[in-house]
């Protein structure tokens, strides 16, 4: 099974609410990543988590907040967003953290159509 | 700093022909390469991955080659297919980097 789920497909949401995005993988990968994908352009990096820690962080605003409460499962928590926060959210996992050897494929989720009003 | 570049942008070829779809990276430090393909509105499928000591990967009709030494990759498509329209998006590891490096992409229309 080399599926990353992503939850929910679609989400809109106020200026003004908290919502969260949730991703799941059961490959027993150890290497997790948050990524923001604008229309016609390739995905940019958010967040990286390697064995449930916090390892990169791209100076990504704080009104997006990211959590790993195992190695399943990747939260991104969202609050007081701006209209050009509205993009495709992108979920990705590795076996390993990128930076070790050994063939590494990122395995990618479906993604989370935000749109922010 | 890895700059990867795909050309061209679009694509459009009819249904049958073979053809080969370009990535470039500027330094050769590499430690993989990997192919994307993503429909719109979706998320990322990966199409291949080569390690660095590697020439080529295959996989049905795709064939994926490398060389480091010029910073070329190429990823061939035999006997296209409308089902083959998508973005085909190339990305990059350095040696111990912890993340990838993506090119722009190339949008691949098949006409039936």
């Amino acid at each position: 099974d080399t599926e990353v789920t992503q939850t929910p497909k679609h989400l809109v949401m106020g200026m003004t609410n908290k919502k969260s995005l949730k991703c799941e993988q059961h490959m027993g990968h150890r290497a997790m990543y948050w990524y923001k994908q604008k229309a016609k352009k390739p995905p940019e990096l958010m967040f990286v988590y390697s064995y449930e820690k916090l390892s990169i962080n791209e100076s990504v605003p704080s009104r997006f907040s990211p959590e790993c409460p195992n190695s399943s499962l990747l939260n991104l928590h969202l609050h007081a967003l701006q209209p050009e926060d509205s993009a495709l959210y992108l979920c990705a996992s590795t076996t390993r953290p990128l930076g070790t050897s050994g063939y590494n494929e990122q395995f990618f989720g479906p993604g989370t159509r935000l749109t922010v009003l | 700093k890895q700059e990867v570049t795909q050309i061209p942008a679009a694509l459009s070829v009819p249904e049958g022909e073979n053809l080969v779809l370009n990535c470039s990276f500027t330094d050769s430090a590499i430690y993989n390469l990997q192919w994307f393909r993503q429909d719109p509105g979706k998320g990322l499928t990966s199409l291949l991955l080569i390690q660095s000591s590697q020439r080529e990967q295959t996989s049905g009709r795709l064939n994926a080659s490398l060389d480091k030494s010029s910073g070329r990759s190429t990823l061939y498509i035999a006997a296209s297919q409308p089902g083959d329209s998508a973005t085909y998006l190339c990305a990059v590891r350095q040696e111990g980097a912890q993340k990838l490096v993506f090119g722009q992409g190339t949008r691949l229309t098949i006409n039936p």
